[in-house]
Parts: C-alpha cells; sequence; structure tokens
C-alpha cells in the first residue's frame, strides 16, 4: 500500500519566517509533486521532481523553492512567508512514466499571519 | 499553454439521480485524463482515468466518455448516493512526466 506522509498537518508562521513543508514516499516512485489547493481555484502544481536533485517548475512557482536530496523526500521551501502563501499544501508521488495515478499525502494546512 | 475547465462547480443531486461533471482541455496533444475524489478533510483518489485512444470507460457505477474532436471529457455517476458527495478534480496529463493540470473541482451533494 502506497503511503505518503507529511510532516504537520497544521502549521502556524509568522510573515517573513523561512518555512519547511517535508514529503515522504515508500514506494520507491521517481516522480514528485507539490501542490497548493485553494477554493475555486482547484489543484495548482508548485513544482515536481522526477529524479533525484531533478526539479521542474510548475504553474505557480514564486515565493517558493524545493529540494529533493533523496528519492523518497521532497522538501518544499518558503523562503519568507506571506500571507497569500496561508493555502493547503498536498505533496504527491507517482511512478515515472505518464500515465500513472499519482498519490497524496494528507495536506498541510499553513496560515501565515 | 495547458489548460482545463470544469464545469459546474457546485451539483445538487437527489439520491439515485445521475450526476455529470464536464471538462475542456486546450492541448490536443493531452494524452491521459484521470478523475480523482476528495471527501471533506481528506486526500484527493483516483476514482477512474481514461487515455486518448479510449472513448469510454466503465467502472460499476461511474463512467468516463472522451471526445478527442471536442476536446472534452466527462464523469457520469449514476444511481448516486450519499457516500459520493465529495469534491471532484478531473486533470489533464501532457508529454512523458506524468505533470497534471487539474480543473477547479464540482462539489457534488448527494442529498438523501
Amino acid at each position: 500500500d502506497v503511503k505518503v506522509t507529511q510532516s504537520s498537518r497544521y502549521l502556524v508562521k509568522r510573515t517573513g519566517e523561512k518555512v519547511f513543508l517535508e514529503c515522504v514516499q515508500d514506494m520507491d516512485h521517481e516522480n514528485m509533486f507539490w501542490y497548493r489547493q485553494d477554493p475555486g481555484l482547484g489543484l495548482r502544481l508548485i513544482y515536481f521532481s522526477y529524479d533525484v536533485k531533478m526539479k521542474e517548475k510548475g504553474d505557480i512557482p514564486e515565493g517558493y523553492s524545493v529540494s529533493r536530496e533523496k528519492k523518497e523526500r521532497f522538501s518544499l521551501i518558503l523562503e519568507s512567508a506571506s500571507t497569500n502563501q496561508t493555502s493547503m499544501y498536498l505533496c504527491a508521488s507517482s511512478p515515472r512514466g505518464s500515465g500513472d495515478e499519482q498519490y497524496f499525502g494528507p495536506g498541510t494546512r499553513l496560515t501565515v499571519t | 499553454g495547458e489548460n482545463v475547465e470544469q464545469h459546474p462547480s457546485t451539483l445538487s443531486v437527489q439520491e439515485g439521480d445521475s450526476a455529470v461533471i464536464k471538462c475542456t482541455y486546450s492541448d490536443s496533444a493531452s494524452n491521459y485524463f484521470p478523475w480523482y475524489k476528495q471527501e471533506l478533510g481528506k486526500r484527493p483518489q483516483l476514482i477512474i482515468d481514461i487515455r486518448s485512444n479510449v472513448g469510454e470507460k466503465k467502472d460499476q457505477r461511474i463512467a468516463v466518455t472522451l471526445n478527442k474532436t471536442a476536446k472534452h471529457f466527462s464523469l457520469h455517476i449514476t444511481e448516486t448516493q450519499p457516500e459520493d458527495s465529495a469534491v471532484y478534480f478531473c486533470a489533464g496529463s501532457w508529454g512523458a512526466t506524468n505533470k497534471l493540470i487539474f480543473g477547479t473541482g464540482t462539489l457534488l451533494a448527494v442529498q438523501p
């Protein structure tokens, strides 16, 4: 059974803080993704990684960076958190091929005050 | 660029009725179209998918149809039940990376 875990379910940070969101998958998947979910906007891709140390920008990368030092772990970094980054953040993983199911983590609800 | 539009944003049906959610996509090179269901407070999960070389796929009470000429695909749920209440997302995939572009979601409410 695929398991994708995220480091926190709820997180409250102050404006200007550096924030790390961690995602770990246990199925040896090559692809990992970070999405942001906002009401009425669906799931928007921030960044994805198709291999260790490899990354590509998604649709809304501004204000975010990522790190993938090990295959099972994909980190999302908010260099200087802002209130407009208050959102639900979802991590997902999938095998390499096109048309493979993406498995989601439980999400991190981030509030920036 | 790639885009997926989804309608309606909310849908209310009576238990036992059918529900249809429609999506259109912009890039004719899209080759894979999954549907995800997200129950309240839970993570999205894949419920059905279709590839560009297939016109229709069925799995018990749910079915997906694809019209490549018109660039749209639809989710059909028959004999709806209260446990079908959730947000449904369509998505499209382009190229070989398995990157998905999601629609904005449909909140389906099944009234008992």
